[in-house]
């Protein structure tokens, strides 16, 4: 049984550049969620899914945020003309409907 | 509003200490969940428990226990006889209904 998969492990970049990071669920979970860490705080939701719908996204999902989960199966992230204040760890969660969410390793974006 | 409030940072005992990690959480909601994760330096939160509002009852798992109580709006976690490889951050949650809200964390340094 595998568990939640991110990738990349690591991504830099310079500013203004687009990024894109992949999470694949654990596979019978019908719900994903995108987090960002910073440093020293706790992670923030950002948007979640059930199958491909799209239910909520936070104020902190700026429209340079897009995030999709076109088959209901893995999920991308893009982050468009990235800036400094961009650079975190981005975590994806997995759930069976509202039950216990399990993460991943997460994918930490440097903005040079 | 929805806000969970880890006051300690840091905390460092030596092995084979009992530790406990305060969690102090506000909701306006009758119905919620609240959460323990591990994240250690590897980056993955660990799942640990999770406790809805109506079940008080205090949980021993290993060395691990959980005190919940309503009338404090606490969710504290006991480490019993720590070891070296308990060492990482540990975040306490909350749920009214579907995005964790998460506190600052507060890092565990267990000392040979």
């Amino acid at each position: 049984d595998t568990g939640v998969s991110q990738d990349p492990r690591h991504k830099i970049t310079k500013r203004g550049q687009n990024v894109t990071f992949r999470c694949d669920p654990i596979s019978e979970h019908n719900r994903l969620y995108w987090y960002r860490q910073t440093l020293g705080q706790g992670p923030e939701f950002l948007t979640y899914f059930q199958n491909e719908a799209q239910l909520e996204k936070s104020r902190l999902l700026s429209d340079r945020f897009s995030a999709e989960r076109p088959k209901g199966s893995f999920s991308t992230l893009e982050i468009q003309r990235t800036e400094q204040g961009d650079s975190a760890m981005y975590l994806c969660a997995s759930s069976l409907n509202a039950h216990i969410q399990y993460f991943g390793a997460g994918t930490r974006l440097s903005v040079l | 509003a929805q806000k969970v409030t880890q006051a300690q940072t840091e905390i460092s005992v030596v092995e084979k200490e009992d530790v406990t990690l305060d969690c102090v959480y506000e909701t306006r909601d009758t119905t919620y969940y609240l959460f323990w994760y591990k994240q250690p330096p590897s980056g993955e939160l660990v799942f640990l428990i999770r406790r809805n509002s109506f079940d008080e009852q205090n949980e021993i798992s290993g060395r691990y226990s959980w005190n919940f109580q309503k009338s404090t709006s606490s969710f504290n976690f006991t480490i019993t006889a720590s070891q070296v490889v308990d060492s990482a951050v540990y975040f306490c949650a909350l749920s009214e209904m579907e995005p964790l809200v998460f506190g600052k964390g507060t890092r565990l340094s267990v000392i040979a």
